[in-house]
Parts: structure tokens; C-alpha cells; sequence
């Protein structure tokens, strides 16, 4: 069965840290994959986009990875702040349909 | 710019009772979306419209009807009640198909509890 997997347990990092979270996906050849960050009680925002034929795509402290014969995106925000703590959500297309299927989002907790 | 807007934020339901949860965005956006958020579940679709005049099924559209109603607005309705359907719903849109990789907007969500 398809499968979109994020840690399910929080992440809690240290201030000024790079912040590593990972999402895993079997059964899919997805076309692209995007990362959000979601705050308690709003709905999710939208940061970067990756393509199957990317490697890597930067946006200010935001990084993302794509490696399709892993099956896996990394997103990495280096120099952490207190104020980067959210859920973050990674999402795929499943190629040639009309929708983008979510995983269920790491917690990122960063401590002063 | 408002974004995208949805009313209510909160609503408390009883079982068979029927509603109509609202989204607006003033984005000019092509395609719309409903989604629902419960704990452990992620985010799943329930409908989507892919522009006026076009309504098409999710992962997860039982109990539940649409309505594109203009470029605008899409509306979800919950003809009976169950306390399944209670969760968190949110309205997107995007410019263009997901197809097209563009970035969803989402709305602040509706609160919803059947009890």
C-alpha cells in the first residue's frame, strides 16, 4: 500500500542547530514533493517545492533533499531559532492525479 | 488580501444534524480544495474542484456533498452528522492543478464537533 512516513515523535533541538526531519514514502513515484509548516490552530503554510529531477532546492535557512531511489526528502533548517517550532508537513504528488497526499507531520520543538 | 477565508471556526453539531462549512478566496485560484486533519491522520482530501463548474471525490468523501459555487467560493455540506465526521477542516486553493506542482493556500480551518 502507498505510504507517506514522517517521524511521529517530536523533534526537540537545540537553538542555533540544524534541524534535520525526514519524510519516507513507499509506493509512489511522485512528481515533485513540498514542504509546510503548520502552527497550532492555523492551517499550513506553504515553504519549498522539489522535483523528481532536483537534488536539492535552498530558500534562506531552508534546505530540502529529494532522492528518489531512497524514496526520501530531508528538510534541514540550519541556525535554529525558538521561533522555527511548528509542525511540518511533507506532501507528493502521486503522478497524474489531481491531488497532493500529506504525511502527518514532524513536531519541531527548538530550545533557547 | 484576505487569502483564503472559511466560516465558521467553530461549530458544535448533533448527530444527524446537517451543516454547510464555507471557503472564499479572493486569489483569482483555479483549483479548490476541502480537507479534514484528525490526530495521527494527517491531512486528508475529502473534495476537490479543479476549476468552476467542476467537483471530483478524494480519499475520504462519504458523508459529504460540495458545491463550486463561483470561481470563489466552495462550500462543503454535512447532510447527517456523525460524530465520525467530527475534526478539523480546511479550505485550500491553488493557482493552478496539482498537477502543476503550485503551492496550496490554506484557510485558518473550522473546528468541528459532533457529539
Amino acid at each position: 500500500s502507498q505510504k507517506i512516513e514522517q517521524n511521529s515523535e517530536a523533534l526537540n533541538i537545540q537553538e542555533g542547530k540544524t534541524a534535520t526531519l525526514t519524510c519516507n514514502y513507499t509506493n509512489y513515484s511522485p512528481a515533485y514533493l513540498q514542504w509546510y509548516r503548520q502552527d497550532p490552530g492555523r492551517g499550513p503554510v506553504f515553504l519549498l517545492l522539489i522535483r523528481e529531477n532536483e537534488k536539492e532546492k535552498r530558500k534562506e535557512r531552508l534546505k530540502v533533499t529529494f532522492d528518489t531511489t531512497l524514496k526520501q526528502s530531508l528538510f534541514h533548517i540550519t541556525a535554529s531559532q525558538p521561533a522555527d517550532s511548528a509542525t511540518y508537513l511533507c506532501a507528493l504528488n502521486s503522478g497524474g492525479y489531481q491531488k497532493v497526499t500529506f504525511g502527518t507531520g514532524t513536531k519541531l520543538q527548538v530550545i533557547p | 488580501n484576505a487569502g483564503v477565508t472559511q466560516t465558521p471556526k467553530f461549530q458544535v453539531l448533533k448527530t444527524g444534524q446537517s451543516m454547510t462549512l464555507q471557503c472564499a478566496q479572493d486569489m483569482n485560484h483555479n483549483s479548490m480544495y476541502w480537507y479534514r486533519q484528525d490526530p495521527g491522520m494527517g491531512l486528508r482530501l475529502i473534495y476537490y474542484s479543479a476549476s468552476e463548474g467542476t467537483t471530483d471525490k478524494g480519499e475520504v468523501p462519504n458523508g459529504y456533498n460540495v458545491s463550486r459555487l463561483n470561481k470563489r467560493e466552495f462550500s462543503l455540506r454535512l447532510e447527517s452528522a456523525a460524530p465520525s465526521q467530527t475534526s478539523v477542516y480546511f479550505c485550500a486553493s491553488s493557482d493552478q492543478s496539482p498537477l502543476a506542482g503550485d503551492e496550496q493556500y490554506f484557510g485558518p480551518g473550522t473546528r468541528l464537533t459532533v457529539t
